[in-house]
């Protein structure tokens, strides 16, 4: 089955402890985004990346990371989590990022406290 | 950055009526999507349409980019039409990022 994936789907955790949310697709698809939402702000696109080892920042990349060292994966890293990171997190992957649909995965719930 | 606005913020709906969503953007852009997220949070890409007019099934879509808006029709709705409704845009002088609009939501009553 055609599908992204994340892990976790729920996550509490405390301010300053490094963490790492994995997305996965089994499309062979180039392009991967990440995304959050928050209430009032609606969603916002953290990093993309183009294609393998290619990543570029999008509305809100301040304080996370991303990789993107094989086309399947492309994990969020969030190094010292602070509470304004707690949001809904949804990972999306697409064929072609000009001209194809994106498909997203489950979404991650992060608490920081 | 460029602005995103989508109306009308909220949207009830009769089942089998038909209804509009309009999203504006405030500059030139290379692509815009449209997205629904259901009431379990399941995000769906619609549509992809810098411009013109597209249809899936009882949904369509038409772009005008030199006025700036596009448009969602949603026709015969059904209660599983009920969610929130997403445009999202990329700006020709931003690259690649996408920026959402802050949506509409739609509910459909029996």
């Amino acid at each position: 089955e055609a599908q992204v994936t994340q892990n976790p789907r729920y996550l509490i955790t405390v301010t300053g402890k490094k963490l790492t949310v994995t997305c996965s697709q089994n499309m062979n698809h180039e392009y991967m985004s990440w995304y959050r939402q928050d209430p009032g702000l609606g969603l916002r696109q953290i990093y993309y990346s183009m294609n393998v080892e290619v990543t570029d920042k999008g509305d809100v990349p301040e304080g996370y990371k991303v990789s993107r060292k094989e086309k399947r994966n492309f994990p969020l890293i969030l190094e010292s989590p602070s509470p304004n990171q707690t949001s809904l997190y949804f990972c999306a992957s697409a064929r072609d990022r000009r001209t194809d649909t994106q498909y997203f995965g489950p979404g991650t719930r992060l608490t920081v406290l | 950055g460029i602005q995103v606005e989508q109306s009308p913020p909220d949207l009830i709906l009769q089942e089998g009526a038909n209804s509009t969503l309009r999203c504006n953007f405030s500059d030139s852009v290379n692509n815009l999507q449209w997205f629904h997220q259901n009431p379990w949070g399941q995000l769906i890409n619609l549509f992809y349409i810098p411009s013109g007019t597209k249809q899936n099934g009882r949904l369509s879509a038409t772009t005008v980019a030199t006025e700036r808006y596009s448009l969602l029709y949603i026709s015969s709705s059904q209660t599983t039409d009920s969610g929130v409704y997403f445009c999202a845009v990329e700006p020709k002088a931003a690259g690649n990022k996408l920026t959402f609009g802050g949506g509409t939501r739609v509910l459909v009553k029996p």
